[in-house]
């Protein structure tokens, strides 16, 4: 079946400081990748994403390529601020309006 | 952008009785629709999927009869706890999507129940 591992946390950072959260996954044919991140108390905001193998999603300071040959899509991030601190979730799709298959969260904290 | 809006955001109910868990898309026509439950610090587990006009389709040790979704048009599903114990408190998510890959989320819903 389908899975997606990303790494645990929390991550700890300071201001300014470059971040990536790694994500792997598991599923035949392509899927579409995401990045989806959670602030306290909410719900989730699709970040990026990346629908075929080498693109690449950026948004806010975030990027993440797909990458197929190492079944990778990791996120990353130049300089963080104390306002990313939030919980970032990998995903990904198989089809068109099908459910998501989500890895297990990794909870960074930025300090100033 | 597609909005999903959830209604209440919050409710506390006292054990035996149910509760109901509005999911809207705000702006565009969800023709799929997702339930999904969060634990603190846990990832989301997905419930069940709903597609306008037919029966829910429930993820493996889901309780459909206890929890009941209702998908009665292209912008409003339910999702009815019935007879909540405190072990059902949680984080309730719901999504839509529109035949994209994408899925819009609401904002969640916390129940916790006395």
């Amino acid at each position: 079946g389908n899975s997606v591992t990303q790494m645990e946390g929390p991550v700890t950072l300071s201001e300014e400081a470059f971040l990536t959260i790694n994500c792997t996954y598991t599923a035949t044919g392509y899927p579409s990748l995401f990045w989806y991140v959670q602030y306290p108390g909410e719900g989730l905001q699709l970040l990026l994403k990346a629908t075929k193998a080498d693109d690449k999603g950026s948004n806010k300071g975030f990027e993440a390529t797909y990458r197929k040959e190492t079944t990778s899509f990791h996120l990353e991030k130049g300089s963080v601020q104390v306002s990313d601190s939030a919980v970032y979730f990998c995903a990904l799709g198989k089809a068109a309006g099908n459910k998501l298959t989500f890895g297990g969260g990794t909870r960074v904290l930025v300090k100033p | 952008g597609a909005v999903v809006s959830q209604h209440p955001s919050r409710v506390i109910c006292k054990s035996g009785t149910s509760v109901k868990i509005e999911c809207r898309s705000l702006d565009f026509q969800a023709t799929t629709m997702f339930w999904y439950r969060q634990f603190p610090k846990q990832s989301l587990m997905l419930m069940a999927t709903s597609n306008e006009g037919s029966k829910a389709t429930y993820e493996q040790g889901v309780e459909k009869d206890k929890f009941l979704i209702n998908h009665a048009s292209l912008t409003l599903s339910t999702l009815t706890v019935t007879s909540a114990h405190p072990e059902d408190s949680s984080f309730y998510i719901c999504s839509a999507t529109d035949r994209t890959y994408e899925q819009y989320f609401g904002p969640g819903t916390r129940l916790t129940v006395t």
